[in-house]
């Protein structure tokens, strides 16, 4: 099992550019996640999945949009990047509401000019 | 929304020490987990512990969720414990698992 795979790892855009980010897991997992960690703090919340085919937003959504590919893939895209978005994005799923585990993919560091 | 409060900021400890780490949240939760994230950026699972007492090697935590608090305790610290250390909460109800964390406390041993 890979767990949760994220790509790129690392991207440099100008301002105004667009980009997704994509996230997988293999582990057959119902929910999945978008936070941001800016430096020398926790992680929140963007955007997440409750379960194959909805989407809903978390506590820091402007700028972003999501899409639930499928049940293993959750893209995040920029349409028009911003140096507040600046940051490490970190993908997460978790497998059901009894086990509420979350696993992480190892981050996609984002450098916006 | 929930708030979530670890303490210390930060710690610094000899090889060999024993540290409590603190995490306050003012909401009643049904997730809480403990993080690690080492030197290169990766988030590790410690523990899901949303109530009572886990144990895995010399790491361990409790949960009092009456009394909205949990502690992480790491016992006979090495230099590879050294890192960040994030509680995470999400609160009853339709949570669906959106995790709130708290600040964070930067761990350091050094050898």
């Amino acid at each position: 099992n890979a767990g949760v795979t994220q790509t790129p790892k690392f991207q440099v855009l100008k301002t105004g550019q667009s980009m997704t980010l994509q996230c997988a897991q293999d582990m057959n997992h119902n929910s999945m996640y978008w936070y941001r960690q800016d430096p020398g703090m926790g992680l929140r919340l963007i955007y997440y999945s409750a379960s194959e085919g909805t989407t809903d937003k978390g506590e820091v959504p402007n700028g972003y949009n999501v899409s639930r590919l499928n049940k293993r893939e959750f893209s995040l895209r920029l349409e028009s990047a911003a140096p507040s978005q600046t940051s490490v994005y970190f993908c997460a799923s978790l497998r059901n509401w009894g086990d509420e585990t979350q696993y992480f993919g190892p981050g996609t560091r984002l450098l916006v000019l | 929304g929930i708030q979530v409060e670890q303490s210390p900021p930060d710690l610094i400890l000899q090889e060999g020490a024993n540290s409590t780490l603190r995490c306050n949240f003012s909401d009643s939760v049904n997730n809480l987990q403990w993080f690690h994230q080492n030197p290169w950026g990766q988030l590790i699972n410690l523990f899901y512990i949303p109530s009572g007492t886990k144990q895995n090697g010399r790491l361990s935590a409790t949960t009092v969720a009456t009394e909205r608090y949990s502690l992480l305790y790491i016992s006979s610290s090495q230099t590879t414990d050294s890192g960040v250390y994030f509680c995470a909460v999400a609160a009853g109800g339709t949570s669906y698992g959106k995790l709130t964390f708290g600040q964070g406390t930067i761990l350091t041993v050094h050898p």
